[in-house]
C-alpha cells in the first residue's frame, strides 16, 4: 500500500507563474488536509477536503490560492501568480475518517 | 500564538540517553499526537493521547498528559543516533473540522553516537 504520494518534491516558479501541487492520498482515505512550512517552524494548517468538498478552507488565504479534490484524480493545491513568499514547503496529508494523519514527503516551491 | 509550543528548541544528548520534550498549548483538545520529521521528509506518526488519558506507551515513547497545566511530555528512552529528527506535538480540538491539527515550532534532536 503506497503512502500519501505528493509530486513534484520540488518546484522552482518565476514570481508571476502558478503553481499547482499534486496529492494523492492513500488508498482508501477520502480526507485530505494541507499544511505549508516554513523553514525552521512548524506545519500550519491552509485546507481540509472530502472528495469533492471543501470541508474547511479556514488557513487558506484568500487571494490566489485554492485547492480541490475531485472525485477522480488527486488533489491538487494551485497557487495563481507566485509571489516570494509563497516559498515554503507544503505538505499533503490524508486520513481514512478518525485515524491518524498520513503525510506525505512535500513539495518545496522556491519563488525566485 | 501558536497552540502548541515545544520545549526545548533543540537538545543534544548522547546516544544511550533519555531525552525529554515538552509541549504546551492554549485551548481544550480532543486529542494530543506527536510527530517525527527526519530532515526534507514529511511526519510520521508517533503517538496519539486522548484527553482522558494522562500517559501511553509504544516501545521507548513514554507520552504524558496533563489536562490541567494543558501540557505534554514525549520520552525517548535509551536513544540512538536514527533517532535524530525534529518532534513536534499537534493538538486536534476535534469538531467538524476533521482531524485538523495545530502544530508547534517543533524540537530538533540530535543524538550523537
Amino acid at each position: 500500500n503506497a503512502g500519501v504520494m505528493q509530486n513534484p518534491r520540488h518546484l522552482v516558479r518565476r514570481r508571476g507563474q502558478e503553481a499547482r501541487l499534486r496529492c494523492s492520498p492513500m488508498k482508501g482515505h477520502s480526507h485530505v488536509y494541507w499544511y505549508r512550512q516554513l523553514p525552521e517552524e512548524g506545519l500550519k494548517f491552509m485546507v481540509y477536503l472530502q472528495k469533492e468538498n471543501i470541508i474547511d478552507e479556514s488557513g487558506m488565504p484568500k487571494e490566489r490560492f485554492s485547492a480541490e479534490f475531485p472525485k477522480e484524480g488527486p488533489s491538487i493545491l494551485r497557487i495563481q501568480q507566485v509571489v516570494r513568499g509563497d516559498s515554503a514547503a507544503y505538505f499533503c496529508a490524508s486520513q481514512r475518517y478518525n485515524s491518524p494523519l498520513h503525510f506525505g514527503n512535500g513539495t518545496r516551491l522556491t519563488v525566485t | 500564538s501558536q497552540q502548541g509550543e515545544e520545549d526545548p528548541q533543540a537538545l543534544s544528548i548522547q546516544e544511550g540517553e533519555n531525552a525529554t520534550m515538552n509541549c504546551s498549548y492554549k485551548t481544550s483538545i480532543n486529542n494530543l499526537q506527536w510527530y517525527r520529521q527526519n530532515s526534507g521528509r514529511g511526519l510520521v506518526h508517533l503517538i496519539l493521547i486522548r484527553s482522558n488519558e494522562r500517559e501511553k506507551h509504544s516501545g521507548r515513547l513514554r507520552v504524558t498528559l496533563d489536562t490541567s497545566k494543558k501540557s505534554s511530555s514525549l520520552l525517548i528512552t535509551a536513544s540512538r543516533a536514527a533517532d535524530t529528527a525534529s518532534y513536534f506535538c499537534a493538538t486536534d480540538v476535534g469538531g467538524t473540522s476533521g482531524s485538523r491539527l495545530t502544530f508547534g515550532e517543533g524540537t530538533q534532536l540530535t543524538v550523537n553516537p
